[in-house]
């Protein structure tokens, strides 16, 4: 089975600063994708980020990186440079190598961006 | 170009009234998903198609069914929904091979039941 844990339910951060949303998981699969998506107030689930298990580096997407920590199985999301549209709830998901790929979520969290 | 597109974005139905959902793509992605996400929730999946093989979660109840007449198009039926069935309903799609494939989701129909 597999498992993510979001620890945080809701996040602070000043604009312009840099963000850190955790993501812990765990699974028997030997091989898995992790995902971040965004989730605005519209509702619409917007894909940021994918790490692979067997991806030796780190995976970045423009503002987004992915920091990933096999041992420690914890796939955390950095933003750089909040920006006030960054405003919204954050998905970390996983995907395993079977079951048709269904997507287990974490619970979110909530990411306010002060100005 | 929208790629997942959901119809329609709001929906109001009256308790017990049957109400379809519907979900297109323009990806060819050979899986599509139903997705159910209640207010501040992790969205939680109901069913998804691998081509034209329907997979129906354990806990999905009966009175949710689904179609997907082609590649293209995937509807979400609820034959008599109840207000524990309002909520936003997430279609997405995906290529074959996980789990490197993203799941591309639309942009979720919000049901409201009266």
């Amino acid at each position: 089975a597999q498992k993510i844990t979001q620890t945080q339910p809701g996040m602070f951060v000043q604009e312009k600063e840099a963000v850190t949303l955790d993501c812990t998981y765990d699974t028997s699969d030997p091989s898995y994708g992790l995902f971040w998506y965004k989730q605005p107030s519209s509702g619409e689930m917007i894909f940021l980020i994918y790490q692979g298990s067997y991806d030796q580096q780190n995976a970045t997407e423009g503002r987004y990186s992915l920091n990933f920590q096999k041992a420690r199985k914890s796939a955390n999301l950095v933003i750089s440079a909040s920006q006030l549209g960054d405003s919204a709830m954050y998905f970390c998901a996983m995907r395993g190598g079977t079951n048709a790929g269904k997507s287990t979520f974490g619970d979110g969290t909530t990411l306010t961006v002060k100005p | 170009d929208a790629m997942v597109i959901q119809n329609p974005r709001y929906q109001v139905t009256q308790f017990g009234k049957p109400v379809t959902l519907s979900c297109s793509q323009t990806l060819n992605h050979n899986v599509m998903y139903w997705y159910q996400q209640k207010s501040s929730q992790a969205p939680k999946l109901l069913f998804h198609y691998y081509d034209k093989d329907f997979n129906n979660e354990a806990d999905t109840p009966d009175n949710f069914q689904s179609r997907r007449p082609n590649t293209s198009f995937c509807f979400l039926d609820i034959r008599s929904p109840g207000l524990g069935d309002a909520a936003m309903y997430l279609c997405a799609t995906s290529g074959l091979a996980p789990p490197g494939n993203t799941q591309y989701f639309g942009p979720g129909t919000r049901l409201t039941v009266l």
